[in-house]
């Protein structure tokens, strides 16, 4: 059975500091997906990566992926208020004919002020 | 707005009523998902649908039942719900290639009475 497992799962964390989320996988694929979710609302997709080694950078958020180890990392940077959310990775499953995503945890991140 | 977009954003409905979630996207995409949230859950993949063809039913029980009239249009008929069926539920349209990643739609809160 496919695992996606994210973790931590919840995160509280102080302005400033950096943190690294993790998001291991039992399956090979070769492209994995992050999304971040305020609450209340839907997912937001925040970065896509394709190979293995691929980096991806957006403001104070940098995602990569090793699909040799099956995992990707969501690293923060001097993290600030506005961070806060869920964030989930996903794993493409596509097949011929299929599109699925199997969906991790989810990590709760606040950030404190 | 994401390009997805859901109504109701809420129902509320008894265990014998009979309602539908509605789905829409005109961003072009060419497969549709039904996904259910629950509380300290992962996303659960429902239905998938290529082409307006359902190429994955993800053990839903029968109680829901989805529709793909045409590429824009989704819906998740509901029927005899359960209180545990209580969860946001969240459409998700794609490209059929690989690696663009899912917009979502805001969701459906739905609370089974």
């Amino acid at each position: 059975e496919l695992k996606v497992e994210q973790n931590p799962l919840f995160l509280s964390m102080q302005e400033g500091k950096n943190y690294t989320i993790y998001c291991n996988y039992s399956t090979t694929s070769d492209r994995l997906y992050w999304y971040r979710q305020d609450p209340g609302k839907s997912l937001e997709s925040l970065f896509v990566l394709l190979s293995n080694g691929a980096v991806k950078q957006e403001g104070r958020l940098m995602a990569s992926l090793d699909t040799k180890a099956r995992l990707s990392t969501l690293h923060i940077t001097a993290a600030v208020h506005d961070l806060s959310a869920t964030y989930f990775c996903a794993v493409d499953l596509t097949t011929s004919g299929t599109y699925k995503y199997i969906f991790g945890t989810g990590t709760r991140l606040k950030v404190l002020a | 707005e994401t390009g997805v977009t859901q109504t109701p954003r809420h129902l509320v409905m008894g265990m014998t009523n009979k309602k539908s979630l509605k789905c829409e996207q005109h961003l072009g995409h060419n497969a549709m998902y039904w996904y259910k949230q629950s509380a300290k859950k992962p996303l659960e993949l429902m239905f998938v649908y290529s082409l307006e063809e359902r190429v994955e039913n993800n053990s839903v029980p029968s109680r829901f039942s989805p529709e793909c009239p045409n590429s824009s249009h989704l819906f998740l008929h509901l029927h005899t719900l359960q209180p545990e069926d209580s969860a946001l539920y969240l459409c998700a349209s794609s490209p059929l290639l690989r690696g663009y990643g899912y917009t979502f739609g805001s969701g459906t809160r739905l609370t089974v009475v």
